[in-house]
């Protein structure tokens, strides 16, 4: 089954540090879609990076970046320089082809980042 | 470019009531799916429509139900409300449904 693994409930950083928000996949399908999202207490979703399986090169946006290394199965988020208003929780996601699931997001139960001044 | 909106942001409702929820998607985008979360259960996927028709469903029970119109907003139902369903619903638009996904705030539902 299909399946999205975020091991680190909870993490710390220093303000201006990077930190890397690992991430852990299952699928058996060569297409799909990775993603990551930051939650605030909000409660608002926001995207913030988007992998292809096919794409070769690791997306970057901005101080993000996603490592993706498919043999390994592995999507982890980078974030450079670090923010007080990067504080918030962080959801890995995984989506399956149209012809499988229709497009489902899968989610990992997420990493509760805070950044200390 | 306006992003997802939904409607309302806070309910609070009674035990064997019934809720509608609105989502408008991001101008363009055809896809709408949505999500239940709880801090229990986490993130997890209702269904999905694309260009009015459900492509996809969830594990939940009949009581859950969707529809898209043709302008693309959908709504979610959820009648005979049970404590279980408070939590907060997110909505996510997309141009297809191998793209990107963008959520609107969500709509916190609480049944008392």
């Amino acid at each position: 089954a299909q399946k999205i693994t975020q091991t680190q409930p909870g993490m710390f950083v220093q303000e201006k540090e990077a930190v890397t928000l690992d991430c852990t996949y299952d699928t058996s399908d060569q297409s799909y879609g990775l993603f990551w999202y930051k939650q605030p207490s909000s409660g608002e979703m926001i995207f913030l990076i988007y992998q292809g399986s096919y794409d070769e090169q690791n997306a970057t946006e901005g101080r993000y970046s996603l490592n993706f290394q498919k043999a390994r199965k592995s999507a982890n988020l980078v974030i450079s320089a670090s923010q007080l208003g990067d504080s918030a929780m962080y959801f890995c996601a995984m989506r399956e082809p149209l012809y499988n699931q229709g497009g489902k997001l899968i989610f990992g139960q997420g990493t509760e980042l805070s950044v200390k001044p | 470019k306006a992003g997802v909106t939904q409607t309302p942001r806070y309910l609070i409702k009674t035990r064997g009531q019934q809720v509608t929820l609105s989502c408008s998607p991001i101008s363009g985008h055809r896809s709408v799916s949505w999500y239940q979360q709880t801090p229990g259960q986490g993130l997890q996927f209702l269904f999905e429509y694309f260009s009015e028709t459900q492509r996809n469903k969830g594990n939940f029970p009949g009581r859950f139900s969707g529809r898209q119109f043709s302008n693309s907003r959908s709504e979610m139902n959820v009648s005979t409300l049970e404590l279980g369903d408070s939590a907060l619903y997110l909505c996510a638009s997309s141009p297809d449904s191998n793209t990107e996904a963008f959520f609107g705030q969500g709509t916190r539902l609480t049944v008392v």
